[in-house]
């Protein structure tokens, strides 16, 4: 069975500061894979998403960046956060065929202070 | 652009009842799929039901049944029997079916509470 995981769960930062939030995918292949940001009392927001290594689509122009450095890890980062960075991130994978569904991860709190 | 929306932010049903959670989409395209997601408190989104659009047969997963209005550009979630574990935040969602990463689209959410 697939499982996905993220980390850390909950994140305090300064403002300012670097970012790097990890999401790996276990027991499928060559998935799509998506961050999403969720603000408080909010729907989810797509940030980025991938269709494979090293190919990273972004939504929404922003602080954040992702990559992917292996199949199936993907990263949100940034170079300094903003306090409008704070948030709850949501890591989503799918598979490729056309009939697939987006399950997500457990997710990150982010509060940037 | 696709758009989701769910008029009511906040429902409530005792428990042992049957409620329903609106949904409305506006798309110009046919072949499309659409989804009910639940956050409970851990915030883990969990997929609940999932219609494709070619089905007129409207989608059923035990307790939790859909009502697809293709034409109107609907699709409601009924949740009989409603348990105390099925307090959450209700997330309406759409999807092409083709494109490049078929990206979900998310509604504002519902905010479900079961009384005891």
């Amino acid at each position: 069975s697939q499982t996905i995981h993220q980390w850390p769960a909950t994140l305090v930062q300064p403002v300012g500061s670097p970012l790097s939030l990890e999401c790996t995918v276990e027991g499928t292949s060559n998935p799509n894979l998506y961050w999403y940001r969720q603000a408080a009392g909010r729907g989810l927001q797509l940030l980025f998403y991938s269709v494979g290594i090293g190919q990273i689509s972004s939504e929404v122009p922003q602080n954040l960046s992702a990559s992917r450095p292996q199949d199936r890890q993907f990263i949100l980062s940034s170079k300094k956060l903003l306090l409008s960075d704070s948030g709850f991130y949501l890591c989503a994978w799918s598979r490729i065929a056309e009939q697939e569904t987006q399950y997500f991860g457990p997710g990150t709190r982010l509060l940037v202070l | 652009a696709q758009t989701v929306t769910q008029s009511q932010p906040e429902m409530s049903v005792q428990e042992a009842e049957t409620v329903t959670l609106s949904c409305t989409y506006d798309t110009s395209e046919s072949d499309y799929y659409l989804f009910w997601y639940k956050q409970p408190p851990s915030r883990q989104m969990i997929l609940v039901i999932r219609q494709e659009a070619y089905k007129q047969q409207n989608a059923t997963e035990n307790r939790f049944s859909v009502n697809f209005q293709k034409a109107a550009k609907s699709f409601s979630l009924k949740i009989s029997d409603s348990q105390l574990g099925d307090a959450a935040m209700y997330f309406c969602a759409y999807r092409l079916s083709s494109g490049s990463a078929r990206q979900l689209t998310f509604g504002s959410g519902t905010q479900l509470t079961v009384l005891p």
